[in-house]
């Protein structure tokens, strides 16, 4: 059964840092491209960015306004994704989800963690 | 590449069909000739799951009353007959152009 399960979400201050985990379960990582996407108030569901399968080398696109901020990094020892958010903004609040990337489109999601980028 | 849907909200009697528009504001017909459109639902509290990709490829255990059409830029989701566990928000998503984009989305609910 494929299962992903994200963790590490929060309250954080503006310009602050914060790091999430995705828990794969089911597939390899390594195979898939794995993305992260994110609903918020304003802007509804919004991809952020992802890492692409290692047979097409494993590099990493981002969204524009999460580029340079945000870092999506894979652990294949612990079949898990990450996404390292600095630089936080009050638009970055948020439910994140990791979603697994098949046929062009999101097959699989994860339950979602929230963000919440406050003072 | 946005996404426009109509209507934002849709009042529908079980039992009876329903349908909801999805634009793109270009073709999403890619060069290797496939479209890739497809259609999330979002129950409260849950995550989007995929009901549709490539315009009218029903995900695994998607029942058949739900079926996607289209071209070019306009798209339609129908359910052939609403089921209480319809109810929902139905998003249209485009992954032909980079990067992917969502329409707001469409809420179901039952009369």
């Amino acid at each position: 059964e494929v299962q992903l399960v994200e963790s590490g979400g929060g309250l954080v201050n503006p310009g602050g840092s914060l790091k999430l985990s995705c828990a794969v379960s089911g597939f390899t990582v390594s195979n898939v491209f794995m993305n992260w996407v994110r609903q918020t108030p304003g802007k509804g569901l919004e991809w952020v960015g992802r890492v692409k399968s290692e047979t097409h080398g494993g590099t990493t696109e981002y969204a524009a306004p999460v580029k340079g901020r945000f870092t999506i990094s894979r652990d294949d020892s612990k079949n898990t994704v990450s996404l390292q958010m600095n630089s936080l903004e009050t638009e970055d609040t948020g439910v994140y989800y990791c979603a697994a990337e098949g046929d062009w489109t999101f097959d699989y999601w994860g339950q979602g963690i929230v963000v919440t980028v406050s003072s | 590449i946005v996404m426009t849907q109509t209507p934002l909200s849709s009042p529908v009697t079980l039992g009876q069909p329903a349908s909801i528009s999805c634009r793109s504001s270009q073709s999403l017909v890619h060069d290797n000739g496939n479209t890739y459109l497809s259609w999330l639902h979002q129950r409260a509290g849950q995550p989007p799951r995929l009901l549709i990709y490539k315009l009218s490829n029903r995900f695994s255990g998607v029942p058949d009353r739900f079926s996607g059409t289209g071209a070019g830029t306009d798209f339609t989701l129908k359910i052939s007959r609403v089921e209480a566990e319809d109810v929902g928000v139905y998003y249209c998503m485009q992954a032909t152009h980079f990067p992917f984009t969502f329409g707001p989305g469409t809420k179901v609910e039952i009369k």
